[in-house]
């Protein structure tokens, strides 16, 4: 079946410097992908998605491509700060239904 | 206000307790998803329902069930509580037209955390 494999956290980061969360999924067909983000004491909100091979997701300064050849929908941003500090979780969509399939989560600090 | 609320959002309740989670959504969309989240796990899909006549389980169904009153109202009942059921439980909506079913983004409310001892 479907799955989606993130890297373990905690990744801890000092303001300004580059992010990178892995992320690479297996799926039968041709999912979307998605990036949602877990603010403390929060629900799941979308940052960013893409519907087919090569698309780029991009929002507040967050970017994911979807690389079919290798399986895989990185999360990267050129300069963290404070506020990005949250769960970010990987998914994917499809199969039958409408079903996300979430990796595990992992967390960012951002610090002075 | 939140288009997405859940109620309550913090609830302790004993072992063998039947206990009602509830979500309602001003979204207008017919797609209601119930999910809890655990550490290392990620989140799980327990039931999701396309519209008020459809009901389906999802991959940890047991111990669950579900109830949609409206298209704005999805339910989530525990009949007999037990520890291992103590999670994060979430709500999410997403809209029933406009494109395919697996690109639509869902939309979460923010959460009710459930502790049963």
């Amino acid at each position: 079946g479907d799955s989606v494999t993130q890297m373990e956290g905690p990744v801890t980061l000092s303001e300004e410097a580059f992010l990178t969360i892995n992320c690479t999924y297996t799926a039968t067909g041709y999912p979307s992908l998605f990036w949602y983000v877990q603010y403390p004491g929060e629900g799941l909100q979308l940052l960013l998605k893409a519907t087919k091979a090569d698309d780029k997701g991009s929002n507040k300064g967050f970017e994911a491509t979807y690389r079919k050849e290798t399986t895989s929908f990185h999360l990267e941003k050129g300069s963290v700060q404070v506020s990005d500090s949250a769960v970010y979780f990987c998914a994917l969509g499809g199969g039958g239904g409408n079903k996300l399939t979430f990796g595990t989560g992992t967390q960012l600090k951002v610090e002075l | 206000d939140a288009d997405v609320t859940q109620t309550p959002r913090n609830r302790i309740t004993k072992t063998g307790k039947r206990i009602m989670l509830e979500c309602s959504q001003t979204k207008g969309h017919d797609r209601m998803y119930w999910y809890r989240q655990d550490p290392g796990l990620g989140l799980r899909l327990i039931y999701y329902s396309f519209d008020v006549k459809d009901i389906n389980k999802g991959e940890i169904s047991d111990g669950y069930s579900v109830s949609r009153q409206a298209q704005a109202k999805f339910s989530l009942s525990l009949e007999s509580a037990i520890p291992n059921q103590t999670a994060l439980y979430f709500c999410a909506t997403s809209p029933g037209t406009g494109g395919a079913v697996s690109n639509q983004p869902q939309h979460f409310g923010d959460g009710t955390r459930l502790s049963i001892l």
